[in-house]
């Protein structure tokens, strides 16, 4: 298994300019996220999914949009990207909610928006 | 305020023991974690303490809960250089999907 996968690595975008982060994971797991770090911020929820077709947002959702049309995939996607989106982003997946979360981290995304 | 509040900087020597402390502010927390980022990497479970246990052990490591003080820690014991890592305490709590993660402890091991 090659567990959560992301794409890219590293980018650099100009000011306005809009990309898709790409996130699969082939542990069949339901649910999926999206984290943005932030140098001595932690983790921040951007977006969450339960299962294919089911999207809701997280802790900081503005300026970002994400499906979800398969168990596997998992796409973030900036429209107008802005300097204040640059961080590293994180996928992660786990199994089911319950009360026990273990979830399983993509090796993340750079991103600089200049 | 944050959630869950850690101290950014951790070093110590080789050998010595590793105390990374957490604080939390949710009682209805009901699992607690622990999470180890290396250089370049995401983050991988390292641990975790259901909320109604005082301890957990696990090989070199050890997790102590205080409910009461909503105090979590880590304790390496004989840290190694390849310890050396940024470690988040998260929580899970009732009613909510994601986990809450705290700003993490980079853990520098001096050789």
């Amino acid at each position: 298994n090659a567990g959560v996968t992301q794409t890219p690595k590293f980018r650099i975008l100009k000011i306005g300019q809009s990309m898709t982060l790409q996130c699969t994971q082939d542990m069949n797991h339901n649910y999926m996220y999206w984290y943005r770090q932030d140098p001595g911020m932690g983790l921040k929820l951007i977006y969450y999914s339960v299962g294919a077709g089911i999207t809701d947002k997280g802790e900081v959702p503005n300026g970002y949009n994400v499906s979800r049309s398969t168990t596997e995939d998992f796409p973030l996607r900036l429209e107008l990207a802005a300097p204040s989106q640059t961080s590293v982003y994180f996928c992660a997946s786990s199994s089911e909610r319950g009360y026990f979360n273990e979830q399983f981290f993509g090796p993340g995304t750079r991103l600089t928006v200049l | 305020g944050e959630d869950v509040e850690q101290s950014l900087f951790l070093s110590v020597r080789e050998g010595d023991s590793s105390v990374i402390n957490c604080t939390y502010t949710d009682s209805s927390s009901t699992y607690l974690y622990w999470y180890k980022q290396e250089p370049g990497a995401g983050l991988q479970l390292l641990t975790y303490i259901f909320s109604n246990m005082d301890m957990k052990q696990d090989q070199r490591l050890t997790v102590l809960l205080n409910k009461k003080d909503k105090h979590l820690s880590l304790r390496i014991a004989d840290t190694q250089t390849g310890d050396s890592a940024i470690y988040f305490c998260a929580e899970s709590k009732t009613g909510a999907n994601n986990l809450f993660f705290g700003t993490g402890t980079r853990l520098t091991v001096i050789p």
